[in-house]
């Protein structure tokens, strides 16, 4: 079945550690997004990626990167330099033209200690 | 970017219709107006979108304003499994635009009362 795909679901890292959260998608979407959810709140976006090698910031990448090598794939690093990485991580994809609807994966909750 | 805004909470009784308001005053043109809904500690999941005309699909109907600058998602017969968070999105057309951002507000939190 086609879908969107995060790994790990759930993850425990160090301060000052780099963490990278895997999302894959097999739609043959053009676009995919990084949204952060804190606790009680809604989505902010990390980063988005209209098209293979190219990639935004959204309102919120200080302390992330991403890379985007291939269309399937968007892993998201979440750095030292992040000050408050613990937070529910959520990948997305759509078709880059079109109203076409957002596809979220299931989330990687990520808790540092 | 184009904003939406939602009240933050709402309550319903089960089997009873639910009127989900949105707002979005600064919607373009070429806009779609999506609606998301979320479940504890899982992904959005896609319920309905549409740009000027009604729509109706099995989840649920988007009633849309005149002017475009709101709308209200439509659970005809809500179920204590609608308990969730709604979030009304706007997106660009073609290709997304200045909105290809796809920013999401709050939401609006929906308690199903038994």
């Amino acid at each position: 079945d086609g879908g969107i795909t995060q790994s790990p679901k759930y993850l425990f890292r160090k301060e000052g550690q780099n963490v990278t959260l895997s999302c894959e998608q097999n739609l043959n979407h053009d676009a995919m997004y990084w949204y952060r959810q804190d606790p009680g709140q809604g989505l902010r976006l990390i980063y988005y990626s209209q098209i293979v090698n190219d990639f935004q910031k959204g309102d919120i990448a200080e302390g992330y990167s991403v890379s985007r090598e291939k269309k399937e794939s968007f892993p998201l690093t979440v750095t030292s330099a992040q000050k408050n990485p613990t937070a529910f991580y959520l990948c997305a994809s759509t078709q880059g033209q079109g109203p076409g609807e957002l596809f979220f994966g299931e989330g990687s909750r990520l808790t540092v200690l | 970017d184009a904003k939406t805004t939602q009240p933050n909470s709402m309550e319903s009784n089960e089997e009873e219709p639910v009127h989900l308001p949105c707002n979005h005053s600064t919607i373009s043109g070429t806009d779609y107006i999506h609606w998301y809904r979320q479940l504890p500690s899982q992904g959005p999941e896609y319920v309905i979108h549409g740009l000027t005309s009604n729509v109706n699909n099995r989840m649920a109907s988007l009633a849309i304003a005149e002017d475009r600058k709101s709308s209200t998602l439509i659970l005809h017969r809500a179920t204590l499994r609608d308990a969730a968070v709604y979030y009304c999105i706007l997106r660009g057309h073609p290709n997304g635009g200045a909105n290809s951002k796809l920013t999401f507000g709050k939401g609006i939190t929906l308690s199903v009362r038994p």
